[in-house]
């Protein structure tokens, strides 16, 4: 069983920039959540993709978008950068109706100057 | 809005010894995770507490659920050094639509020799 997977691992950017993280969910799961922790912070949940289509959302501009793709990977995407954006950001699989836990992946640790 | 509160944000304690880490919420959801996160690290889920009355041990750890408070606890016995981390207290209040998860701030453990 593989377990989720995020690439890339840590990224810098410059403010206005765009960027894009990748999460491989675990073998089975069908519901990706993604999460921004800042530093000191717990997680705050930003949006969860199910069957390819944004299911939920938190309290994120629309400048935080998401993908997910027919094998349950996803893309988080953030255009227009700001320093507050430097975050670790973390992608989450689970089996959607299933009453379990959400399994994290190892994060991506974006930087922005 | 869903809140969660987690007491203490941070203790030191000696191995050897007790102590209970609290989690109080708003909303009446009967899903409660405990996570914890070592330095630099992702998310490592502990329990998933899914019934008023819920208790889940592991180790020196044992967690419950009291969804008529709104109140779960997680209690170290015995501490060792190894349970240094911070630990996170997550609920789903999936009433709202998002399925996302809504954690506490983390309660930073330090267990001193």
């Amino acid at each position: 069983e593989t377990g989720v997977t995020q690439s890339p691992t840590h990224l810098i950017k410059t403010r206005g920039q765009q960027v894009t993280l990748r999460c491989s969910s675990q073998s089975g799961h069908n519901t990706v959540s993604w999460y921004q922790q800042a530093l000191g912070q717990g997680p705050q949940f930003i949006f969860q993709y199910y069957r390819e289509e944004e299911n939920g959302r938190g309290n994120f501009p629309p400048r935080f978008s998401g993908l997910q793709f027919p094998n349950y990977s996803s893309e988080l995407n953030v255009n227009a950068l700001e320093l507050d954006d430097s975050a670790l950001y973390l992608c989450a699989s689970s089996l959607r109706y299933l009453r379990e836990t959400q399994y994290f992946g190892p994060g991506t640790r974006l930087l922005v100057l | 809005e869903l809140k969660v509160e987690q007491n203490p944000l941070f203790l030191s304690m000696q191995e050897g010894k007790n102590y209970t880490i609290y989690c109080n919420y708003s909303t009446t959801s009967d899903r409660l995770y405990w996570y914890r996160q070592d330095p630099g690290k992702s998310l490592e889920s502990l329990f998933v507490l899914l019934s008023n009355g819920a208790v889940k041990q592991e180790g020196r750890l044992m967690a419950s659920l009291d969804t008529k408070a709104r109140l779960s606890t997680l209690h170290i016995t015995a501490a060792v050094h190894d349970l240094s981390a911070t630990y996170f207290c997550a609920v789903d209040d999936s009433g709202g639509g998002a399925d996302g998860l809504t954690f506490g701030k983390g309660t930073h453990l330090i267990i001193q020799p």
